[in-house]
C-alpha cells in the first residue's frame, strides 16, 4: 500500500515552454499532497503544500505564478513549471499522506527529472 | 529557522559491521521523527518513523530518540553493500511540514 506515481518520469525542454508534472496516490487518497526540488548533491526542499480543493501554500521564495499546482481530486496533484528555464532544472518530487489512516507519513513519489535546454 | 543537522559523511563500514546514523534538530516541539534511504538519482523511500523516545526496531534497523537532547540515530546491523545509499533524517515540527536534514552517505564495502 501507500503507493505513489508521478509522470512522466523525465522531460526535456526548450527554454519559455512549460511543464506539467503529475502525482497520483494509486491506493489511498490524499486530501493534502506535497512538491518538493532536489538539485544534485541537495537536500529536498520543499516548494508548496497541494491541498484538494484549495489553494497550494508555497514555501518562502517558491513563485506561485511560475509554478502552478492544482489539487483536482483526492488522488490527483498537478505541477505545472510555466516558461521553463535553465536554472529550473532538477529533480521534482511529490509526496502524500493517508487521509484515512491520518499518518503524518509521507510516501514519495519516484520523482521527474527536468532538463531546460 | 528549523534545521535538521547530519553528518554529509561518507561514512565508510565493512559489509556485517553496525552503522550508525546522528541527527539533530532544533524545534524542540517537533513531534514525528522519520529516516528515508536515497538511492542516487532515486526519490526517497521511507525506513522508519519514530515518535516516543527510546528505540524502535524493525528488522536490521533500529531508530533512537532523544527528545531531551533533540536527536535521533538510526542503526542499520549486519550492514550489506545494497544498504550504501544516501540516509536523510526528517523532522515534522508545529507546521506539520516535513523538515530534512542533508543526508549522511554510507557506503558498505564488501
Amino acid at each position: 500500500g501507500a503507493v505513489v506515481s508521478q509522470h512522466p518520469s523525465r522531460v526535456i525542454c526548450k527554454s519559455g515552454t512549460s511543464v506539467k508534472i503529475e502525482c497520483r496516490s494509486l491506493d489511498f487518497q490524499a486530501t493534502t499532497m506535497f512538491w518538493y526540488r532536489q538539485f544534485p548533491k541537495q537536500s529536498l526542499m520543499l516548494m508548496a503544500t497541494s491541498n484538494e480543493g484549495s489553494k497550494a501554500t508555497y514555501e518562502q521564495g517558491v513563485e506561485k505564478d511560475k509554478f502552478l499546482i492544482n489539487h483536482a481530486s483526492l488522488t490527483l496533484s498537478t505541477l505545472t513549471v510555466t516558461s521553463a528555464h535553465p536554472e529550473d532544472s532538477s529533480f521534482y518530487i511529490c509526496s502524500a499522506r493517508d487521509q484515512v489512516r491520518r499518518e503524518e507519513t509521507q510516501y514519495f513519489g519516484p520523482g521527474t527529472r527536468l532538463l531546460v535546454l | 529557522q528549523k534545521e535538521v543537522e547530519q553528518n554529509s559523511g561518507p561514512l565508510s563500514v565493512p559489509e556485517g559491521a553496525i552503522a550508525s546514523l546522528n541527527c539533530t534538530y532544533s524545534d524542540r516541539g517537533s513531534q514525528s521523527f522519520f529516516w528515508y534511504r536515497q538511492y542516487s538519482g532515486k526519490s526517497p523511500e521511507l525506513i522508519m518513523s519514530i515518535y516516543s523516545n527510546g528505540d524502535k526496531e524493525d528488522g536490521r534497523f533500529t531508530a533512537q530518540l532523544n527528545k531531551a537532547s533533540q536527536y535521533v540515530s538510526l542503526l542499520i546491523r549486519d550492514s550489506q553493500p545494497s544498504d550504501s545509499a544516501t540516509y536523510l533524517c526528517a523532522v515534522i515540527g508545529g507546521y506539520s511540514t516535513l523538515t530534512f536534514g542533508k543526508g549522511t552517505m554510507l557506503l558498505v564495502s564488501p
